[in-house]
């Protein structure tokens, strides 16, 4: 099915450990995002790309890094995992302009860091 | 500066209409939405409404637009246990960066039976 398929789905993480989260979309979107979702403070905005070869920072980059080497792919390193990043973390891919189609969102990865 | 606020929590009874209510700081809003997010699932794209508009109708969901109060509504007609689930209201702003929304909080609506 179309839509944005993220992977690994839970994750178990030991303080100090790096691990990447795959997000891939295969509806052609030109912008691709990643949120984290923690309890009471919605959703906030961490890395995102406009295009390929072309990534920003969000309001809370740090702890992470993005790369898009292609329009379909949108992978997010945690370099150096701590207990802070337990969370649920989301990508998301629209149209260059959102517009009437908003975001399209994968279903999450949880994960938890000891 | 961008500040999107929302109620925690709401109770409703099947059957009767929900209201979700939001408030926003920003003028410069383009568009603004609403998403559902089922338990252990991401978000799905409700209903937007341009800036322009006053109010969008679809189904059983009425947007309310008031930009003077800047505050957005979200009405559920005939609510549902299979409405159960956290609405985020988000807008886009023309100034923003790429293509960033701005969520907020959510709120959790519970429907009694």
């Amino acid at each position: 099915n179309a839509g944005v398929t993220q992977t690994p789905k839970f994750q178990v993480l030991k303080t100090g450990q790096s691990m990447t989260l795959q997000c891939a979309q295969d509806m052609n979107h030109e912008y691709m995002s990643w949120y984290r979702q923690d309890p009471g403070m919605g959703l906030r905005l961490i890395h995102y790309s406009v295009g390929a070869g072309i990534t920003d920072q969000g309001e809370v980059p740090n702890g992470y890094n993005v790369s898009r080497s292609t329009t379909e792919d949108f992978p997010l390193r945690l370099l150096s995992a701590a207990p802070s990043q337990t969370s649920v973390y989301f990508c998301a891919s629209s149209y260059s302009r959102a517009g009437v189609y908003g975001y399209t969102f994968g279903s999450g990865t949880r994960l938890t860091v000891v | 500066g961008e500040d999107v606020e929302q109620s925690l929590f709401l109770s409703v009874r099947e059957g009767d209409s929900s209201v979700i209510n939001c408030t926003y700081t920003d003028s410069s809003s383009t568009y603004l939405y609403w998403y559902k997010q089922e338990p252990g699932a991401g978000l799905q794209l409700l209903t937007y409404i341009f800036s322009n508009m006053d109010m969008k109708q679809d189904q059983r969901l009425t947007v309310l637009l008031n930009k003077k109060d800047k505050h957005l509504s979200l009405r559920i007609a005939d609510t549902q246990t299979g409405d159960s689930a956290i609405y985020f209201c988000a807008e886009k702003l023309i100034k923003a960066a790429g293509n960033k929304l701005t969520f907020g909080g959510g709120t959790r609506v519970l429907v009694k039976p």
